[in-house]
């Protein structure tokens, strides 16, 4: 199975704040990283498929990069709903994985 | 829009099944391939498996081969998940979710409110 590991595990930051989450994999997955946003209680939100693509509806503060083992998730600029957990997940193959999330809190 | 929803909360005891429903809207239910993810109290996200509505055919991981079966009733729009010989750490939140279309298989565009689990005696 590929193993997803994001980091960090937690972070806080303020409203405004550029923000960057790292998720890498155990071997290459070329761009097939998907990054979800969910908030307490609610299901997950797909964010950036491919690596790098935008979900339609999704703000473009979001902005996903990377390919093979090492890819980063960043917020341009934080906002109040923002505040969340991060997780990455792998769709190159089944089993398909996630990272272990990051928690963004307010500071 | 595309809708998910779930079947409601469980309680069962160690041992038994459960059967978790995932009603479709929105959209051509059988074009789209069905995961089920489940997430456990505070923790993370775990891949269960999926089927393809459409043949009927299935993938499971490996974790769960032999204790899950997912199907899938075109004529209601309608995916299931039953889990058996459950355990104490089977309490979980379990979620379907609709993947996108074939560049974007194992992407989990579209997701259920999600079903409590729990495992209880």
């Amino acid at each position: 199975d590929i193993q997803m590991t994001q980091s960090p595990s937690s972070l806080s930051a303020s409203a405004g704040d550029r923000v960057t989450i790292t998720c890498r994999a155990s071997q290459s997955i070329s761009s097939y990283l998907n990054w979800y946003q969910q908030k307490s209680g609610r299901a997950p939100k797909l964010l950036i498929y491919a690596a790098s693509s935008l979900q339609s509806g999704v703000p473009s503060r979001f902005t996903g990069s990377g390919s093979g083992t090492e890819f980063t998730l960043t917020i341009s600029s934080l906002q109040p709903e923002d505040f969340a957990t991060y997780y990455c997940q792998q769709s190159y193959s089944t089993p398909f994985t996630f990272g272990g999330g990051t928690k963004v809190e307010i500071k | 829009q595309v809708q998910l929803v779930q079947s409601g909360a469980e309680v069962k005891k160690p041992g038994s099944s459960v059967k978790v429903s995932c009603k479709a809207s929105g959209d051509t239910f059988s074009r789209y391939i069905i995961s089920w993810v489940r997430q456990a109290p505070g923790q993370g996200f775990e891949w269960m498996g999926r089927i393809i509505p459409i043949f009927g055919t299935t993938n499971y991981a490996q974790n769960f081969q032999g204790r899950v079966t997912i199907t899938a009733d075109e004529s209601t729009s309608t995916a299931y998940m039953e889990l058996s010989s459950l355990r104490s750490d089977d309490t979980a939140i379990y979620y379907c979710a609709r993947e996108g279309e074939t560049a974007a298989a194992g992407t989990f565009v579209y997701w259920g409110q999600g079903t409590l689990v729990t495992g209880s005696s």
